[in-house]
């Protein structure tokens, strides 16, 4: 299996354009989630599907973001407008049910300017 | 809410020593998972090792254990015979499965420094 695949790995952008992350979780599995990492604030979760409906979105910053899931391979989160403050590394998981056991992807690093 | 602490910023140990990595939680629930990470300098998150809440018996991976007191919400990792390759950031995580929540809470982190 290639594991958990999220593109783009780097991203470099300005403020005020539109930032979007994506994310394929390993074949099978019917959890997503997205954390993010700042050194400020460690990791912590955004938002996760489960059976590509959003279970929890309580980490969602503010309505600059936004997540879909439109099926079990694919997710997406958005940024618009991106600020500065947005920079950091973004992860995806994926889990299956039960199974309690998350699996990272390699992370897309943002840099806002 | 579930909180994580790593009380140790950073850690060093000589190639082949035997290294205690640190971590209290705080939670009400009873049913739970706690988890260690590792993050290499490829900032890739590796699962090391994970614990069930209602095991008794500690978890063990070849070089890496765990000392779990439920008790006193402690789950220390130890890394035994030390290698170069472990050097990176390790991250002590808890699960509440009540309700089905799989949300994963992260400490700070410690980072960690084999030398040789």
């Amino acid at each position: 299996d290639a594991g958990v695949i999220q593109s783009p790995r780097h991203e470099v952008t300005e403020m005020g354009q539109e930032v979007t992350l994506r994310c394929k979780p390993i074949s099978g599995h019917n959890s997503l989630f997205w954390y993010r990492q700042t050194m400020m604030r460690g990791l912590e979760l955004l938002i996760y599907f489960n059976n590509n409906v959003p279970i929890d979105d309580s980490g969602m910053p503010e309505d600059r973001f936004s997540a879909k899931m439109p099926n079990a391979s694919f997710s997406t989160l958005k940024i618009q407008p991106s600020e500065p403050r947005d920079s950091a590394v973004y992860f995806c998981a994926s889990d299956r049910d039960s199974y309690n056991e998350q699996f990272f992807g390699p992370g897309t690093r943002l840099t806002v300017l | 809410a579930q909180t994580v602490t790593q009380s140790q910023p950073e850690m060093s140990v000589q190639e082949a020593e035997t290294v205690t990595l640190s971590c209290t939680y705080d939670t009400s629930e009873n049913n739970y998972y706690l988890f260690w990470y590792k993050q290499p300098p490829s900032r890739q998150m590796i699962l090391v090792i994970r614990q069930e809440a209602y095991k008794q018996q500690n978890a063990t991976e070849n070089r890496f254990s765990v000392n779990f007191q439920k008790a006193a919400k402690s789950f220390s990792l130890k890394i035994s015979d030390s290698q170069l390759g472990d050097t990176a950031m390790y991250f002590c995580a808890f699960m509440n499965t009540q309700g089905g929540s799989e949300k994963l809470v992260f400490g700070k982190g410690t980072k960690l420094t084999v030398n040789p």
